[in-house]
């Protein structure tokens, strides 16, 4: 099956807390986000990924720190969560050249 | 910078009927378009695009798009709508000069009573 993938669907942490989550594509793509959707349903980007590469990085805290193995992989790992980091987050993929987005499930995160 | 505009946050049809959401945009050049669909508890999805030519776009389900430069608009519409339409509908545009990210509008939530 070619889609993007994110693990885990669902986690709750507590404040002060480390959590990464997971993003893999298998669309052949090259180019990965991660965005934000809050309670609002409101979707900010905050970070792109070009080959491994980091393209765009929006003003988000520093806790905030993606990782990229290779193109199909795109991590997000938060230092520290807040109670504001509680959203869902989303990951995206598309090829260079197009500039339509394929989404993952998300994964909601709340921080108790 | 470019911004989108939804200015109805909630719309409420009743299945069978037509529907149109409205979606405005602000950009100095014609930005790459999209609607994309967010079911309950998944990611989005793209009902549609518009690059250029032909300013009526068709997507998937029935749902299509006209785009207007003169009214800086890409509202989307569908002749009958069906319950199973009842999601989260959101407007985006993509900077033409890179393609880099989507900027999207606040969401319409579309609800379908039978």
């Amino acid at each position: 099956e070619t889609a993007v993938f994110q693990t885990p669907n669902y986690h709750v942490t507590q404040v002060g807390n480390e959590v990464s989550f997971n993003c893999k594509q298998t669309l052949g793509h090259d180019t990965m986000y991660w965005y934000k959707q809050d309670s609002k349903k409101l979707l900010k980007i905050m970070f792109s990924y070009n080959n491994k590469q980091l393209i765009v990085n929006e003003t988000v805290p520093r806790r905030f720190s993606p990782q990229s193995s290779d193109k199909a992989h795109l991590n997000l790992r938060i230092k520290s969560v807040e109670p504001e980091d509680s959203a869902v987050y989303l990951c995206a993929s598309r090829r260079t050249g197009d500039y339509e987005q394929y989404f993952g499930p998300g994964t909601r995160l709340t921080v108790l | 910078a470019q911004s989108v505009t939804q200015p109805d946050a909630r719309v409420t049809v009743s299945e069978g009927a037509s529907l149109q959401l409205r979606c405005k945009y602000s950009s100095s050049v014609t930005p790459y378009l999209f609607w994309y669909v967010q079911y309950p508890r998944q990611g989005l999805q793209l009902l549609l695009k518009y690059y250029s030519g032909d300013p009526v776009v068709q997507g998937v389900n029935g749902f299509e798009a006209e785009f207007s430069k003169s009214n800086s608009s890409f509202h989307l519409r569908k002749a009958s709508v069906h319950w199973s339409d009842s999601a989260v509908y959101f407007c985006a545009v993509s900077p033409t000069s890179s393609g880099q990210k989507l900027v999207f509008g606040q969401g319409t939530i579309l609800k379908v009573y039978l």
